[in-house]
């Protein structure tokens, strides 16, 4: 159980296109999931929260207009970078919150590889 | 806000020695510590957690300690097996901030047959 899948899991995009990711919990209902950016031999950074039914929560520097969250189902959530540019170029995570399991567990996507030529 | 420090940053053992990461964090209010597996082009893997109430946890070869006082937990796997090898990060997150993950800066973990 508790599997979080993320399509696509690569993506090449030309300078100024954009790009949506999506992140499904399968097997379980999140009200909460977390999105996350690494780059490469780095830690995850925490982008924002998204919360079903509501404005995601962003983190400090990083900027709402350029990385769209929507949450609109208890199982899905989409990151779109808009305008994406070549500094664009990272790993982007998902997680998710179980719903009705241990408030705190959270589990992970495969992760989106995004290239920005 | 929350700081974790993970140490060492990269970790190399014989197969069938044992191997130990260990974290830090600044945040009292912290109360919930998983460690994540992350191998190569893949999304983290939660291994084991361990909650403020507890001092230690053990699943098979993985154990997890925790000091509360000391504000550090440490990572324990034991007969290492070259699968072992990884990308091994410790978080930490509390209820007041919405059960946010701050992670550490990672361990790359190589198991040498």
């Amino acid at each position: 159980g508790a599997v979080v899948s993320q399509h696509p899991s690569r993506v090449i995009c030309k300078s100024g296109t954009s790009v949506k990711i999506e992140c499904r919990s399968l097997d379980f209902q999140a009200t909460t999931m977390f999105w996350y950016r690494q780059f490469p031999k780095q830690s995850l950074m925490l982008m924002a929260t998204s919360n079903e039914g509501s404005k995601a929560t962003y983190e400090q520097g990083v900027e709402k207009d350029k990385f769209l969250i929507n949450h609109a189902s208890l199982t899905l959530s989409t990151l779109t970078v808009t305008s994406a540019h070549p500094e664009d170029s990272s790993f982007y995570i998902c997680s998710a919150r179980d719903s009705v399991g241990v408030q705190e567990t959270q589990y992970f996507g495969p992760g989106t590889r995004l290239l920005v030529l | 806000g929350e700081n974790v420090e993970q140490h060492p940053s990269t970790l190399s053992v014989q197969e069938g020695d044992s191997a130990v990461i260990k974290c830090t964090y600044s945040d009292s209010a912290s109360n919930y510590f998983p460690w994540y597996k992350q191998e190569l082009g893949k999304g983290p893997q939660l291994i084991i957690d361990i909650r403020s109430n507890v001092g230690e946890k053990k699943d098979q070869r993985i154990a997890v300690t925790l000091n509360k006082t000391a504000k550090h937990f440490s990572l324990h796997i034991t007969e290492t097996q070259p699968e072992d090898s990884a990308v091994y990060f410790c978080a930490a997150s509390n209820k007041a901030a919405g059960n946010k993950l701050t992670f550490g800066g990672g361990t790359r973990v190589l198991v040498k047959p």
